[in-house]
């Protein structure tokens, strides 16, 4: 089975550039999770979408940051303009809906190989 | 206070070592644990999981949860040089829409 599917796998922009990632959640999972890893902050939930309805965007740094998810199979992540402090490594993630009427959160995220952005 | 604390590393050991990585946190509400392996210029995947405290074993790793201590460790036995990857741990709330938080993760590397 295909995994959670990103593109572009890596990215170099000049600031100012707009850049939009991509993102191609497992089907069947109804939570899509954007997260960011750098090396001083670890990984940083950005926003949280369940169902298509984003549920929790307080990770969200700024405005220049935006995401949708028109349908269930995909999702986009979108920061305009772009910084160098935004050179990181965007992750997406899904998970599955609960089958037993029990919390869902027992842990298990797909995620993505990432996309690797550079800012210059 | 950071939510999760994790020690960054390197820790380098040799082949066949016994491996100890650990996280604390201070939210004595996390109720899910979870260790995540990642590889290099990979996304994270799923090692273990546990739901609070105890001992979970599966194969040569073993998770612990000490919720008194707000303390979780990943024991690794016979380590392998494809063990070599940073290992995050994480934990989630008790909620319905409860999401992750996680470590910075530690790199371990292996060698033969």
């Amino acid at each position: 089975d295909a995994g959670v599917i990103q593109s572009p796998r890596h990215e170099v922009t000049e600031m100012g550039q707009e850049v939009t990632l991509r993102c191609k959640p497992i089907s069947g999972h109804n939570s899509l999770f954007w997260y960011r890893q750098t090396m001083m902050r670890g990984l940083e939930l950005l926003i949280y979408f369940n169902n298509n309805v984003p549920i929790d965007d307080s990770g969200m740094p700024e405005d220049r940051f935006s995401a949708k998810m028109p349908n269930a199979s995909f999702s986009t992540l979108k920061i305009q303009p772009s910084e160098p402090r935004d050179s990181a490594v965007y992750f997406c993630a899904s998970s599955p809906p609960s089958t037993s009427g029990i919390k869902r959160d027992t842990g298990e995220l797909f995620f993505g190989e990432g996309s690797r952005l550079t800012v210059l | 206070q950071k939510e999760v604390e994790q020690d960054p590393g390197p820790l380098s050991v040799p082949e066949g070592a016994i491996v100890s990585l650990n996280c604390t946190y201070s939210n004595s509400a996390f109720q899910y644990f979870m260790w995540y392996r990642q590889y290099s210029r990979k996304g994270p995947e799923l090692l273990m999981y546990t739901y609070s405290s105890g001992n979970k074993e599966d194969g040569r790793f073993t998770a612990q949860v000490d919720k008194s201590s707000k303390y979780i460790s990943l024991f690794i036995r016979d380590s392998q040089p494809s063990d070599s990857a940073t290992y995050l741990c994480a934990m989630s709330l008790n909620s319905g829409y409860s999401t992750l938080t996680f470590g910075k993760g530690t790199m371990l590397l292996v060698s033969p």
